[in-house]
């Protein structure tokens, strides 16, 4: 069965600092993998996807099929980065379409 | 498209009440999803639809909760009768087809029952 690990349930930093919000899945096919955010008192919004291969608010993330790892990272923290941060794995639309989502990360970013 | 819309916005109940949670899904998308977020336990997918049809309803915690989807642009969770530890907020998802798996989310319905 597919899995979705975020190790950290919190990560603060001062804002400028380097952020990487850490992702480990563990999924036998070809997975594809997202990152959602939260902030505050809104919904769940797409951040960005691996297959994009784009950087979206300063954010990357980098598939590793060898590490089964999907970390999400920015050079400089803004404090408006804070919010709850969500990995998402989708196993395909034989699997039924459906997203596991990690337990999420909160980050603060501290002026 | 207003994206997908959810109603209430915040429900707050007594023990053993009845709630009823709706959601309208983007235009188009013919998979809907809902989902509970609870600091414990983080985001859970309950169940979802394809095409008005349950495929998967094993994140449904007990019996006392159900789903349904009348038609393509319309669908319920209900909750009988409601605990405290039912308080969450409760997402509905959708998505199309076509291109990734990406899905879209409600703005959420946050429940509390005393």
């Amino acid at each position: 069965a597919q899995r979705v690990t975020q190790p950290e349930k919190l990560l603060s930093v001062f804002k400028g600092a380097p952020v990487e919000l850490k992702c480990n899945y563990s999924y036998s096919g070809s997975p594809e993998l997202f990152w959602y955010v939260q902030y505050s008192r809104q919904r769940l919004q797409l951040l960005l996807r691996h297959i994009s291969r784009e950087s979206i608010k300063g954010f990357t993330a980098d598939l590793n099929k060898g590490e089964t790892s999907f970390h999400l990272k920015k050079p400089f923290a803004q404090e408006e980065d804070s919010a709850m941060y969500y990995c998402a794995l989708s196993t395909g639309r034989r699997a039924g379409n459906m997203l596991t989502f990690g337990g999420g990360t909160r980050l603060m970013v501290k002026p | 498209d207003a994206g997908v819309i959810q109603s209430p916005r915040h429900e707050v109940t007594e023990m053993g009440q009845e709630v009823t949670l709706r959601c309208k899904p983007i235009s188009g998308h013919d998979y809907l999803f809902w989902y509970r977020q609870t600091m414990m336990r983080g985001l859970e997918l309950l169940i979802y639809f394809n095409n008005n049809v349950p495929i998967d309803d094993s994140g449904m915690p007990e019996d006392r909760f159900s789903a349904k989807m009348p038609n393509a642009s319309f669908s319920t969770l209900k909750i009988q009768p409601s605990e405290p530890r039912d308080s969450a907020v409760y997402f509905c998802a959708s998505r199309g087809t076509s291109g990734s798996n990406e899905q879209y989310f409600g703005p959420g319905t946050r429940l509390t029952v005393t």
